[in-house]
């Protein structure tokens, strides 16, 4: 097990709906991250949470909206999702920014909005 | 603002051989970290090695090691004895000093192929 896990693995998602990614860590790192891997693209950063505080906000749209109830939890809510925002989602955790050991990556969220 | 190039879009190698993958990355700090994170079909990336830039000695783990060249801001991936589980999606990775959270800049990626 990875000791980062998302859910869903997939999903499949209309223009219309409204839907929720998940990320949980059970490593004690103080420091998560919510990225987009697209198909022929570098991976995208969108939030960076520090102690459940949001510290950075890759000028996202607003159709994102991501949370952190607690250290070991984030999640990525979704709304009104265009089919441009189909991509694999990453979470990520790291220990004070992931200089000494760098990030532990979930397995990833593959979202298709149709 | 700090980049990150790998110019290999593909790579194979040859079960048993050894692989050399590219990246070079620009920037105008002095300290800061390199990464290789390799992406096998499975989607998790994992961390493969790590070098701080301070430190002249190359990073070894196992059959991986790196060529840090700092003057010219060049960090391949060596991979000897290739084995089939190493197939997989390489991404070097760039982060820069200090505690900043937001500093991690990802290359674009070498997709390696490994030959039976």
């Amino acid at each position: 097990e990875t000791g980062v896990t998302q859910t869903p693995r997939h999903l499949v998602m209309g223009m219309t709906n409204k839907k929720s990614l998940k990320c949980e860590q059970h490593l004690g790192h103080n420091a998560m991250y919510w990225y987009k891997q697209s198909a022929k693209k570098p991976l995208e950063l969108m939030f960076v949470y520090s102690l459940e505080e949001r510290v950075e906000n890759n000028s996202v749209p607003s159709r994102f909206s991501p949370e952190c109830p607690n250290s070991s939890h984030l999640f990525l809510h979704l709304h009104t999702l265009q089919p441009e925002d189909s991509a694999l989602y990453l979470c990520a955790s790291s220990q004070d920014g992931g200089a000494n050991y760098g990030y532990t990556f979930g397995s990833g969220t593959r979202l298709t909005v149709v | 603002a700090q980049t990150v190039t790998q110019s290999q879009p593909e790579m194979s190698v040859q079960e048993a051989e050894t692989v050399t993958l590219s990246c070079t990355y620009d920037t105008s700090e002095s300290d800061y970290y390199l990464f290789w994170y390799k992406q096998p079909p499975s989607r998790q990336m994992i961390l493969v090695i790590r070098q701080e830039a301070y430190k002249q000695q190359n990073a070894t783990e196992n059959r991986f090691s790196v060529n840090f060249q700092k003057a010219a801001k060049s960090f391949s991936l060596k991979i000897s004895d290739s084995q089939l589980g190493d197939a997989a999606m390489y991404f070097c990775a760039y982060r820069g000093g200090g505690t900043s959270y937001d500093k991690v800049i990802f290359g674009p990626g070498t997709s390696l192929s490994v030959i039976p």
